[in-house]
């Protein structure tokens, strides 16, 4: 079983559209997060939630918005997608916030050509 | 806000002791010291966690001074596997900055 997983892989989508990348956690954990890795490597947190009340809201355009159905569930919507914004999105989940062990998905892959 | 900064990248042979230094200079008092390994296309993956002096599990040991205004991960004895991109992340409730990551390239 995927504990955490991330749909789609690899999403190619040209300037202007809006997308959406989708994040289920089967840990039950309470927090979960949104990274952006660049080409570079960096990893810089987005958001978190920790049970679905956003906790971090890093300085990141407003065409991002996160959204938590329930504690399982952390999507990432994305409106006018800029060239800038094609990098590596991880999704993650902890137990708790204040840095407990986190569990990574397999990442998505953001093209905007 | 707690910076952390990492080397870039270290070389060492199998069977080699590894330990690898991230400074954080601001830390604060409510921050917690983490780290995790990356591999190629694939998610980070927690390696160890710790507060202050020293925390071992099966995989490594990290050692924080009293200050914590450093950590060290410590890898003993590693393997051509190990070869990975190591960060640094220190977090508390509301803020987490991970360092920019440390190569570290195995060689048989």
């Amino acid at each position: 079983d995927t504990a955490v997983s991330q749909t789609p892989k690899y999403l190619v989508t040209q300037m202007g559209n809006d997308k959406s990348i989708k994040c289920e956690q089967n840990l039950g954990h309470d927090t979960m997060y949104w990274y952006k890795q660049d080409s570079k490597k960096f990893l810089k947190i987005m958001f978190s939630y920790n049970n679905k009340e956003l906790i971090i809201n890093e300085t990141v355009p407003n065409r991002f918005s996160p959204k938590s159905p329930d504690k399982a569930h952390l999507n990432l919507h994305i409106n006018s997608l800029e060239l800038g914004d094609s990098a590596v999105y991880f999704c993650a989940s902890s137990p708790a916030p204040q840095g407990y062990e986190q569990y990574f998905g397999p990442g998505t892959r953001l093209t905007v050509t | 806000l707690a910076k952390t900064t990492q080397p870039i990248s270290m070389d060492s042979y199998e069977g080699q002791e590894v330990n690898i230094t991230c400074s954080h200079n601001n830390i604060a008092t409510n921050d917690y010291i983490t780290w995790y390994q990356q591999f190629p296309s694939q998610g980070p993956r927690f390696i160890i966690q710790g507060y202050k002096t020293k925390v071992t599990n099966e995989v490594a040991s990290l050692f924080i001074p009293a200050d914590r205004k450093s950590s060290t991960l410590s890898l003993p004895r590693v393997s051509l596997s190990d070869t990975a991109v190591y960060y640094c992340l220190v977090a508390s409730y509301n803020d987490m900055r991970f360092g920019a990551g440390t190569r570290l390239t195995v060689k048989p």
